[in-house]
């Protein structure tokens, strides 16, 4: 009974390849958000969907295309992996948009070799 | 005590004592502040938020203060116990409708027995 899941937990790939990362939460939240944390435990915000539509959309390479099918998935594509892509990216949603208590997923760590 | 470069600030605490996390904000149009808790290979953890028309809240063994006249956010823990330490995160909202949290370093807490 997860709030907030992601899949996989780990993901290895190599330089250049495409990759995929989802995310479903089931608190009938209207808001999902995208998150990336560093080597330095530094998180920051990537992108955030508001009942499927993209609300914001920081500076982010255009490799990385988030998808929103439904108001409970957000899914993230990357494409042609890049070494400093390596990081845990964390999905997070909250009730609706605003200043709202986010819950996080338990994280994908990706390794990009 | 604090330190720099690739390690983040680290609190000791004694088992049973009162830990005080303190964040400084950047953006005096903040008016939204959270904190959580991010256990080793774990997502950040909600514990406790603060809008700023209050100067303080209390939740179960926390308490957050905010001093919007010096732009400070401190998180107290009462009786400290091994399951605290973890990294503690501050995050604040600028003013930002959409909910986009901008997150500090992080704080180390190591609880010694």
């Amino acid at each position: 009974d997860t709030a907030v899941s992601q899949t996989p937990k780990y993901l290895v790939t190599q330089m250049g390849n495409d990759k995929s990362i989802k995310c479903e939460q089931n608190l009938g939240h209207d808001t999902m958000y995208w998150y990336k944390q560093d080597s330095k435990k530094f998180l920051k915000i990537m992108f955030s969907y508001n009942n499927k539509e993209l609300i914001i959309n920081e500076t982010v390479p255009n490799r990385f295309s988030p998808k929103s099918p439904d108001k409970a998935h957000l899914n993230l594509h990357i494409n042609s992996l890049e070494l400093g892509d390596s990081a845990v990216y964390f999905c997070a949603s909250s009730q609706v948009a605003g200043k709202n208590i986010q819950y996080f997923g338990a994280g994908t760590r990706l390794s990009v070799l | 005590g604090e330190s720099v470069g690739l390690h983040l600030p680290t609190l000791s605490v004694q088992e049973g004592d009162n830990s005080i996390i303190n964040c400084a904000y950047s953006n005096s149009a903040s008016d939204y502040f959270i904190w959580y808790k991010q256990e080793s290979g774990k997502g950040p953890q909600f514990i406790i938020d603060i809008r700023s028309n209050m100067d303080k809240r209390q939740g179960q063994r926390v308490t957050v203060l905010l001093n919007k006249t010096v732009k400070h956010l401190s998180l107290q823990i009462a009786a400290t116990q091994p399951g605290d330490s973890a990294v503690y995160f501050c995050a604040e909202n600028k003013g930002d409708s959409w909910g986009k949290l901008q997150f500090g370093a992080g704080t180390q807490v190591v609880v010694t027995p």
